[in-house]
Order: C-alpha cells, then sequence, then structure tokens
C-alpha cells in the first residue's frame, strides 16, 4: 500500500472557482502533513504545513483529519497563476523521512 | 545565499556508465534527501542523510550510493545505469529542528539513461 495517495486529476476548473483536494495517508503514526506545489519541471515548494487544528494561507485553507487519515488543501477563488500540480506530503514513523503523494494537477482557466 | 545546489543540470548516460550527481547547501542544515521523480509521479525517496556520516536508505535505493562526509555535501552515485534510472532527480535539505521541517530543493537534474 502507498504511503500516501492522491487523486491524478486533473481538475480543471474556470477562474474564481473553488476547488478541493483531499488526500490518504497509510501510516497512524505520521506526525507531520504538508502541501507543496510543483510548476512544470521546476523543483517542488513549500505551500503550507498542515496543523491538527486546521490552518488558513489567504485564499488557501489546509485541514487534517486524523481519524480517517486524510489531509485536504481546499484553494478559494482560483487565479490563473494556481494552475501548477499539488502534492501531498508526510512523514513516516521514521520522522526523518518524508513522502510524497504523486500529486493533484490542477489547471485554472480564464 | 545560494541554498540547494545540484549539478549537472542535465546528463545523457549510455548503458553501464557511471557518474555522481553533486548535491550542496550552504545553509548549514542537518538533513538531506534525495528524490526521484519519473514523468507524472510523485518524488521518491532514495537515500537520506542525517547529518555528516551518516546516511539510510530510502524507497528505493538499490541502483544508487551515497556519502556525506561534510555538512554541505551529499552525492549521489550510480554505478551501472539503467534505462529504469531515466528520471528527474531532486536534492533536498532541512534544518532539523522540531517545528522546522520545510524542505528545501534543488532546481534537479534531468537523467536519461540510453
Amino acid at each position: 500500500r502507498k504511503e500516501v495517495e492522491q487523486d491524478p486529476g486533473p481538475f480543471n476548473v474556470p477562474e474564481g472557482a473553488t476547488v478541493a483536494f483531499n488526500c490518504t495517508y497509510s501510516n497512524s503514526a505520521s506526525q507531520s502533513f504538508f502541501w507543496y506545489r510543483q510548476d512544470c519541471r521546476k523543483e517542488p515548494k513549500l505551500l503550507m504545513s498542515v496543523y491538527s487544528s486546521g490552518n488558513e494561507d489567504g485564499r488557501f485553507t489546509a485541514q487534517l483529519n486524523r481519524a480517517s487519515q486524510y489531509i485536504s488543501l481546499l484553494i478559494r477563488d482560483s487565479k490563473l497563476s494556481d494552475s501548477a500540480t499539488y502534492l501531498c506530503v508526510v512523514n513516516g514513523d521514521n520522522f526523518n523521512k518524508f513522502y510524497f503523494g504523486s500529486g493533484t494537477k490542477l489547471n485554472v482557466k480564464p | 545565499n545560494a541554498g540547494v545546489t545540484q549539478t549537472p543540470k542535465f546528463r545523457i548516460l549510455k548503458i553501464g556508465q557511471s557518474m555522481t550527481l553533486q548535491c550542496t547547501q550552504d545553509m548549514n542544515h542537518n538533513y538531506m534527501y534525495w528524490y526521484r521523480q519519473d514523468p507524472g509521479m510523485g518524488l521518491k525517496l532514495i537515500y537520506y542523510s542525517v547529518g555528516a556520516g551518516i546516511t539510510d536508505k530510502g524507497e528505493v535505493p538499490n541502483g544508487y550510493n551515497v556519502s556525506r562526509s561534510t555538512t554541505e555535501d551529499f552525492p549521489l552515485r550510480l554505478e551501472l545505469a539503467a534505462p529504469s534510472q531515466t528520471s528527474v532527480y531532486f536534492c533536498a535539505s532541512r534544518p532539523g529542528q522540531l517545528g522546522n521541517e520545510k524542505l528545501f530543493f534543488g532546481s534537479g537534474t534531468q537523467l536519461s539513461v540510453l
């Protein structure tokens, strides 16, 4: 079983739409959760960490559900510049290891 | 402040050749990582290091070797290149303090084995 699983998409949405991605993880001992953004052929960059209480950064909201072992990312008022692949990242029971999902591709259309 | 620097950016190898992918960071980070990313896929952990002299295997270590003789450098060695090793390779580092787990990535090395 994969450590981290994501819907690959693509999600094709118009500008201004709200879009949500989910990610599930297999290791109940995981303690750290993140969303990274990756533009085509570029390195991943941290979008936001995900905290147990949920957290918001501008148009982006991340939630963690430990009981169901899933993480979500909500993007409100989508911009063309949000088009990218969003990677869910979780640490393993060896807290030094970080496992990446295969990514969810978002295309925001004019 | 250069961050994480990877060289080369592109390389074509013939089957059976060997090469070393270089990674260096100037942030005095304890933790360093090597990932590979196949087309349309997420990143898979090859090897990681928690400090100079200490390395450990990740998810897909076969066919690779690493060393960590200094805090700054974490080279990845391919001994007998195979077509299955065609991928984009990313090196990353992080400070290692609790609560500071952001991974800083290099710009990647695109490797083709033909």
